[in-house]
């Protein structure tokens, strides 16, 4: 059974700082893992797909990487932003047929002070 | 373009009561998912539909939760009867085959 763990649960640091997000899966049989910005009361908003086949991928100030011999992805947030303050998911299908079925870490919480 | 639609955005009902979520999927997108959100759960899925038909409803909690999806562009999952442990809030999210899923807004159902 596919796990997803993610640390730290939260994180706050003063704005401007470079930032890492971590996040582990226990069968590395995946075949792409999904990062997403969750603000309080929202929805979840797609940040990044990473393919089995990629290492990483970027999107402006973000940058996602994928290991999954060591069943391990990393969020990176260059330049941080008060706006960047949410909750951050990381998602990747469960080993089974129906390869949609995502299973989702419990999430960091990210503040950024001014 | 508009993503994903969800009504109503917020509900609050009696325990006992029929509970009936929509959600309008991007239009286009093959894949539908029905999750939860809880704080001691975090995100669960429900349930998923590939082309309108049910995939996996694993996730379905009990006989009181059903899903159906008449045609590409609307899905309800309802709850019969609601208890208290249902609150919870509800999304939808859509893709296109295994491309990134998009979510809605989310209902936040209440059952006191």
């Amino acid at each position: 059974k596919q796990e997803v763990t993610q640390i730290p649960a939260a994180l706050s640091v003063p704005e401007g700082e470079n930032l890492v997000l971590n996040c582990s899966f226990t069968d590395s049989a995946i075949y792409n893992l999904q990062w997403f910005r969750q603000d309080p009361g929202k929805g979840l908003t797609s940040l990044l797909l990473i393919q089995s086949s990629q290492r990483e991928q970027t999107s402006g100030r973000l940058n996602a990487s994928l290991d999954k011999s060591s069943g391990r992805s990393t969020l990176y947030i260059a330049a941080s932003q008060p706006g960047d303050s949410a909750t951050y998911l990381c998602a990747v299908p469960a080993l089974i047929q129906g390869a949609q079925k995502l299973v989702f870490g419990q999430g960091t919480r990210l503040t950024i002070n001014p | 373009d508009a993503g994903v639609i969800q009504s109503p955005r917020h509900e609050v009902t009696e325990m006992g009561q029929e509970v009936t979520l929509r959600c309008k999927p991007i239009s286009g997108h093959d894949y539908l998912f029905w999750y939860r959100q809880t704080m001691m759960r975090g995100l669960e899925l429900l349930i998923y539909f590939n082309n309108n038909v049910p995939i996996d409803d694993s996730g379905m909690p009990e006989d009181r939760f059903s899903a159906k999806m008449p045609n590409a562009s609307f899905s309800t999952l309802k709850i019969q009867p609601s208890e208290p442990r249902d609150s919870a809030v509800y999304f939808c999210a859509s893709s296109l085959a295994t491309r990134a899923q998009y979510f809605g807004p989310g209902t936040r159902l209440t059952v006191l």
